[in-house]
């Protein structure tokens, strides 16, 4: 729906720390979520994905982690760095005759001080 | 690999005339494209899925006849916005599908191109 005037959850942490993102998603036919950060006037950059026969996935510095049950997927980001700084989008694919296309969520700004 | 580009970046235009938007995969082959809106502080919002060869599906609410949308080759969609206005103002996005890879999922996003309507 429309959100005008919508204000971006904001996580702010000390570089060095740990951060988490989390992630609502609606549709409990989605089989398929990507998380991608988005720094200003750029396009979204591919972060970690996951499929929903998992519950946790790691890649460099990342993880994942989907519970289907509450239908939360989460971003942990290890020893958050200053260019971590960005927007940071949920995105879910519901598969079915919607394979391919992706929901995005609100989005996270995510700000890193040194 | 996967890289997407888009052409302009940026373009400032007066109201009701037309502007071509491309996107390009540059190192791959991408059956299927997608294109997003994004106003600013939101999120991005699907407005077509465009493949190769075959007329794009719009998503509901989006204009099929401002929003032009072709996919001749396997590298390139374009989406021309016909007769902006400053409500067309916004961040276009497109991002594409390798289907060389083995997540035939993952898409692959462009830069974005900055419109200005006046």
């Amino acid at each position: 729906g429309e959100s005008v005037g919508l204000h971006l959850p904001t996580l702010s942490v000390q570089e060095g720390d740990n951060s988490i993102i989390n992630c609502a998603y609606s549709n409990s036919a989605s089989d398929y979520f990507i998380w991608y950060k988005q720094e200003s006037g750029k396009g979204p950059q591919f972060i970690i994905d996951i499929r929903s026969n998992m519950d946790k996935r790691q890649g460099q510095r990342v993880t994942v982690l989907l519970n289907k049950t509450v239908k939360h997927l989460s971003l942990q980001i290890a020893a958050t760095q200053p260019g971590d700084s960005a927007v940071y989008f949920c995105a879910e694919n519901a598969g079915g005759t919607s394979y391919g296309k992706l929901t995005f969520g609100q989005g996270t700004i995510l700000t890193v001080h040194p | 690999g996967a890289v997407v580009s888009q052409h302009p970046s940026w373009v400032i235009c007066k109201s009701g005339t037309s502007v071509k938007i491309e996107c390009r995969s540059l190192d791959f082959q991408a059956t299927t494209m997608f294109w997003y809106r994004q106003f600013p502080k939101q999120s991005l919002m699907l407005m077509a899925t465009s493949n190769e060869g075959s007329k794009a599906t719009y998503e509901q609410g989006v204009e099929k006849d401002k929003f032009l949308i072709n996919h001749a080759s396997l590298t390139l969609s374009t989406l021309t916005v016909t007769s902006a206005h400053p409500e067309d103002s916004s961040f276009y996005i497109c991002s594409a599908r390798d289907l060389r890879l083995g997540s035939t999922d993952t898409q692959y996003f462009g830069p974005g191109t900055r419109l200005t309507v006046l």
